[in-house]
């Protein structure tokens, strides 16, 4: 049973617009969030995270929504760049337990 | 869709012994498989990449002599803790992939060095 879901495999965005990745997840006791980013042959790199007492962080052109009552997580990217093309992983844990990931939703930014 | 298992999902040993944890793509063949190492409420850290049938890359920072990565098959690949301490306690995480686009996650072991 998949506790954190990326329901979009992929999504294709003007450069210049705002980028929006989605995020659910059914475990009520995750109180840490995080987003990874992911080149072609290459491991995830961490981007931005929030905490549960948080519904809100901002990081330059990133930012991450957290509603809690909804159970669900998104991640901003304003202004898209070309360079923000690659697959992005929500992941979350709960205290001293580990990071599950989501299947990752890959972001095209078009010219 | 494609699993990846590990094996063990938990293990306590001794300070000074060695432990061996197992990353299985189950239903694909990996290419290149990634260790991770998880600290509490932080990122990942990315310890290593391992190719099939060639040496692991190792991030800077990660001992290599400790931690030793053997990726013998295109669908296992190993991470052996060796003379393991208690600040080893972690969890430890594997990815693996078959396209440039994919990755798929191991669902962690966690280790406790008593």
């Amino acid at each position: 049973d998949q506790q954190v879901k990326q329901n979009s495999p992929s999504l294709s965005v003007q450069e210049g617009r705002i980028s929006i990745l989605n995020c659910d997840y059914t475990n009520s006791m995750f109180d840490y969030f995080l987003w990874y980013k992911k080149y072609p042959a290459e491991g995830p790199t961490f981007l931005i995270s929030i905490s549960s007492i948080k519904d809100k962080n901002e990081d330059g052109r990133f930012t991450v929504f957290l509603n809690k009552s909804a159970k669900h997580l998104s991640l901003h990217i304003v202004p898209s760049q070309p360079g923000d093309s690659a697959v992005y992983f929500c992941a979350a844990s709960a205290t001293d337990d580990k990071i599950i990931f989501g299947k990752g939703t890959r972001l095209h930014i078009l010219p | 869709g494609a699993v990846v298992s590990q094996h063990p999902s938990r293990v306590i040993c001794k300070s000074g012994t060695s432990v061996k944890i197992e990353c299985r793509s189950l239903d694909f063949q990996a290419t290149t498989m990634f260790w991770y190492r998880q600290f509490p409420k932080q990122s990942l850290m990315l310890m290593a990449t391992s190719n099939e049938g060639s040496k692991a890359t190792y991030e800077q920072g990660v001992e290599k002599d400790k931690f030793l990565i053997n990726h013998a098959s295109l669908t296992l690949s190993t991470l052996t803790v060796t003379s393991a301490h208690p600040e080893d306690s972690s969890f430890y995480i594997c990815s693996a992939t078959q396209m440039a686009y994919e990755q798929y996650f191991g669902p962690g072991t966690r280790l406790t060095v008593t």
